[in-house]
């Protein structure tokens, strides 16, 4: 039930772009992304409703296909202050269930 | 202005004693969730509250118990710890939505727990 997350662990240089990829297997009410910095507690970074919506903060945005029960995270001309575990969170359309994704650890260097 | 706070930060203790971890939100939000986090299970629902007294189990809830007698205080309490309850532990709180669903989480500093 918890959703995969794809890819597992990315490194990137200061200006690459990043897309993480967050799959379920219950259809989907709404998606969730978070970021956590090591030692930190999450944060949570947007909200995405089905309805196929794309929404954007700062140079990072995010998708979701309620179709095929995905969503991405594209983190665009990263900077070192990206690093960290992001983790999307997913909410079934019925039983009021949530669950969090494996995560995937985003390094960004110099 | 976090809003939401856990204590302790830290705790060591022993195999077979009781714990209990505190967490406090000035928010207002009817929903609180506890949480543990451990490598290669990311984070895992303990327990939830959806309002005074009013509380459901998660997906790893076993060895666990909480209560809620004020809206602004959830407890999680280990009965008896056990060394396969070292972990970080996490609180949260979240809006729910006109339409029903859930909001982003907040999150507690959280608690780092050590039983020996």
């Amino acid at each position: 039930q918890q959703p995969v997350q794809s890819p597992q662990a990315v490194i990137l240089r200061e200006g690459e772009d990043a897309v993480i990829n967050c799959s379920s297997s219950k259809a989907l009410y709404s998606v969730h992304w978070y970021r956590q910095k090591h030692g930190e507690a999450p944060v949570f970074l947007m909200i995405l409703l089905k309805g196929g919506e794309q929404k954007g903060h700062d140079k990072i945005s995010a998708s979701f296909n309620e179709k095929k029960q995905q969503s991405s995270l594209y983190l665009t001309a990263s900077q070192l202050s990206y690093s960290g575990t992001y983790f999307c969170g997913a909410e079934a359309s019925t039983g009021n269930q949530f669950y969090f994704g494996t995560g995937t650890s985003l390094t960004v260097i110099p | 202005d976090a809003g939401i706070t856990q204590s302790p930060r830290h705790k060591v203790t022993e195999t077979g004693t009781p714990v209990t971890l505190r967490c406090h939100q000035t928010e207002n939000h009817r929903y609180m969730y506890w949480y543990r986090q451990d490598p290669g299970h990311g984070l895992r629902l303990i327990h939830y509250s959806y309002g005074v007294k009013d509380t459901d189990k998660g997906e790893v809830s076993d060895g666990y118990s909480v209560s809620r007698s004020k809206t602004e205080d959830f407890l999680l309490t280990l009965e008896s710890a056990t060394s396969s309850q070292t972990s970080v532990y996490f609180c949260a709180i979240s809006p729910v939505l006109e339409t029903g669903g859930h909001y982003g989480y907040t999150f507690g500093s959280g608690t780092r727990l050590t039983v020996v």
